[in-house]
């Protein structure tokens, strides 16, 4: 159970092209779902915690209107790099706690997407 | 700002070693350490999530330790295995509730049969 389907695994995009990652939790509702990125030899780092139905908070340094987050739904979080550009080169990655783990709570898992390698030339 | 620190940053065994491996972090304010395996082209894999000074859990050959009053967790596997070879993430709550977890780099294991 609680498994998370993340799309695309990789995307290669020209510079100034939006670029979607998708984030679905097939098994379980995410009323919260957490974005990370990596970069390389860097630990994953929290960009912005999206929320069903309202907005989402983005963490210092990560610009709302360069990451647009929707999640729109409670099985749905999707992450949207607009006017990508090299520097915006990374490893993307999607979590959420499932509810029926206690997902109110701090010791409970998260679960993660397989993650999407995005590559601006 | 939580610091999660892990070493060391990579290490080699041969098949049937054991090894072990360490997580720092500050001891004020703890709420809960987890540890994740993650295997190329896979999602980091949840192994155990600890809360309690002194805690101990074990999966299998994997064990891990607790201190929260010296700030530190170790990561035991008995008798490691190719199946081992991975990355092991540590990582922190940053608060109590569903709040996002603070990552250390990982420790990157490789068995070689």
């Amino acid at each position: 159970g609680a498994v998370v389907s993340q799309h695309p695994s990789w995307v290669i995009c020209k510079s100034g092209t939006s670029v979607k990652i998708e984030c679905r939790s097939l098994d379980f509702q995410a009323t919260t779902m957490f974005w990370y990125r990596q970069f390389p030899k860097q630990s994953l780092m929290l960009m912005a915690t999206s929320n069903e139905g309202s907005k989402a908070t983005y963490e210092q340094g990560v610009e709302k209107d360069k990451f647009l987050i929707n999640h729109a739904s409670l099985t749905l979080s999707t992450l949207t790099v607009t006017s990508a550009h090299p520097e915006d080169s990374s490893f993307y990655i999607c979590s959420a706690r499932d509810p029926g783990q206690g997902a109110s709570k701090d010791n409970s898992p998260l679960h993660f997407g397989n993650g999407t390698r995005l590559t601006v030339t | 700002i939580l610091n999660v620190e892990q070493s060391p940053q990579s290490l080699h065994v041969q098949e049937g070693d054991s090894t072990n491996f360490t997580c720092s972090f500050p001891s004020s304010n703890f709420y809960a350490l987890h540890w994740y395996r993650w295997e190329t082209a896979k999602s980091p894999e949840a192994l155990f999530v600890m809360t309690l000074n002194g805690d101990e859990k074990k999966k299998g050959r994997i064990s891990a330790t607790l201190n929260t009053k010296e700030g530190y967790s170790y990561l035991y596997i008995k008798g490691s295995q190719p199946e081992d070879s991975a990355t092991y993430l540590c990582a922190l709550s940053g608060g109590s509730g569903n709040t996002p977890l603070v990552f250390g780099k990982g420790t990157r294991l490789s068995v070689i049969a």
